[in-house]
């Protein structure tokens, strides 16, 4: 079955520790994206990704870091610099091409910093 | 400075009448847009979409509305079922440009 994953479901860490959240896909889309959801609002933009090796900032990047090294794989780590990390994130992936075409989006990540 | 926004944070129904969901927005390049489902604790799921150079689009009970003129899109869902609770979010991306997604409007479909 094709479809993007993202483990794990609920991660609790300490203030002060990174953290690393998974996103994997199998669509062989191209394009990859990391978005964080806070109560009320809209999907943000963390990092995004068009193409291997290569990624962009999206609107909220501070704090965090991504890394593109395989076409399947688009991990998010969260650092000790970012402020408020309690958040619920969402990876999800496109196929290259333009705007049209919806994004596909994994399960989610909720992440508990205490 | 919200680029798309959902005024109605939710929003009731009757199961078996019409839900009208609204978004608005403010940039003029956005030309592409987006509904999307989202279940508690799960990602969004991608209902209907409609480029500008529509007015409607319709797949099954769901119907999308453009109105260019007044920045505003709606989702109309008929008959509502109690499936359908969830929150809904719009997003609108423009060409080359990432998406933008609304704050969101929590749908309850009450049997």
């Amino acid at each position: 079955d094709g479809g993007i994953t993202q483990s794990p479901k609920y991660l609790f860490r300490k203030e002060g520790q990174n953290v690393t959240l998974s996103c994997e896909q199998n669509l062989n889309h191209d394009a990859m994206y990391w978005y964080r959801q806070d109560p009320g609002q809209g999907l943000r933009l963390i990092y995004y990704s068009q193409i291997v090796n290569d990624f962009q900032k999206g609107d909220i990047a501070e704090g965090y870091s991504v890394s593109r090294e395989k076409k399947e794989s688009f991990p998010l780590t969260v650092t000790s610099a970012q402020k408020n990390p309690t958040a619920f994130y969402l990876c999800a992936s496109k196929s290259a091409g333009g705007a049209a075409g919806e994004q596909y989006f994994g399960p989610g990540t909720r992440l508990t910093v205490t | 400075d919200q680029q798309v926004k959902q005024n109605s944070p939710s929003l009731s129904v009757q199961e078996g009448r019409i839900s009208i969901l609204n978004c608005d927005y403010t940039n003029s390049m956005f030309d592409y847009f987006l509904w999307y489902k989202k279940y508690p604790a799960e990602g969004p799921t991608f209902l209907i979409s409609i480029s500008s150079i529509k007015d409607k689009n319709e797949d099954g009970r769901f119907t999308v509305f453009l109105n260019k003129s007044a920045k505003h899109l709606s989702l109309h869902i008929v008959p509502s079922q109690p499936g359908d609770s969830a929150v809904y979010f719009c997003a609108a991306s423009g060409l080359g440009q990432n998406f933008v997604f609304g704050p969101g409007t929590r749908l309850s479909v009450l049997p």
